[in-house]
């Protein structure tokens, strides 16, 4: 079946430091690939998205490239602010059956310290 | 949009109650889906409902779990004679019927069987 594999946490980087959090994934078909984050004490909040290949999900800093050929989805900040510190879910989206069901991976903290 | 919300928060129970969790998707949402994320783990699909009608069940579902949405707008998740292995958070999250495949989640409900 579909599956997510992610980079083992936590990662750990000082303040303004650039981030990788790696993304694979196996999938039949074209899924849509998402980045959820899940700060301290909340919800899972939607990062970002791509639906299709060569796509490039953004918001608040983060971006993610959609890579058929290497089925990646790798998420990367140019500067870390402590604030981002949370878990990164990278997830994607199953259209078998006709219904998104997300498939997500196992999650990676992030720690940013001052 | 005020959000999926979802009561309790927080829940503990004894081996072999029962518990019952309710989940208020985002107004006009018609697809609702539950999911189990266990600690350290990314989140698990449970079951998914397209308005009133449960369309999806995963085997994670045994029979002692059961999901309704009447009327296409709550939703409950109920759990019998719970088990020490059913400690988790239990996450909801809606989506409106088009292909973005974007799922809103809520808080989750955290349970606790000792």
């Amino acid at each position: 079946g579909d599956s997510v594999t992610q980079m083992e946490g936590p990662v750990t980087l000082s303040e303004e430091a650039f981030l990788t959090i790696n993304c694979t994934y196996t999938a039949t078909g074209y899924p849509s690939l998402f980045w959820y984050v899940q700060y301290p004490g909340e919800g899972l909040q939607l990062l970002l998205k791509a639906t299709k290949a060569d796509d490039k999900g953004s918001n608040k800093g983060f971006e993610a490239t959609y890579r058929k050929e290497t089925t990646s989805f790798h998420l990367e900040k140019g500067s870390v602010q402590v604030s981002d510190s949370a878990v990164y879910f990278c997830a994607l989206s199953d259209r078998n059956g006709g219904f998104q069901k997300l498939v997500f991976g196992t999650g990676t903290r992030l720690l940013v310290s001052p | 949009d005020t959000g999926v919300s979802q009561n309790p928060r927080h829940k503990i129970t004894k081996r072999g109650q029962n518990v019952t969790f309710r989940c208020d998707p985002i107004s006009e949402h018609n697809r609702l889906y539950w999911y189990r994320q266990t600690l350290g783990q990314g989140p698990e699909f449970l079951t998914y409902f397209q308005n009133e009608a449960q369309l999806e069940k995963s085997r994670l579902l045994s029979d002692r779990f059961s999901a309704e949405r009447p009327k296409g707008s709550f939703s409950t998740l109920e759990i019998q004679r719970t088990e020490q292995g059913d400690s988790a958070m239990y996450l909801c999250a809606s989506s409106r019927d088009t292909s973005k495949h974007e799922q809103y989640f809520g808080p989750g409900t955290r349970l606790t069987v000792t």
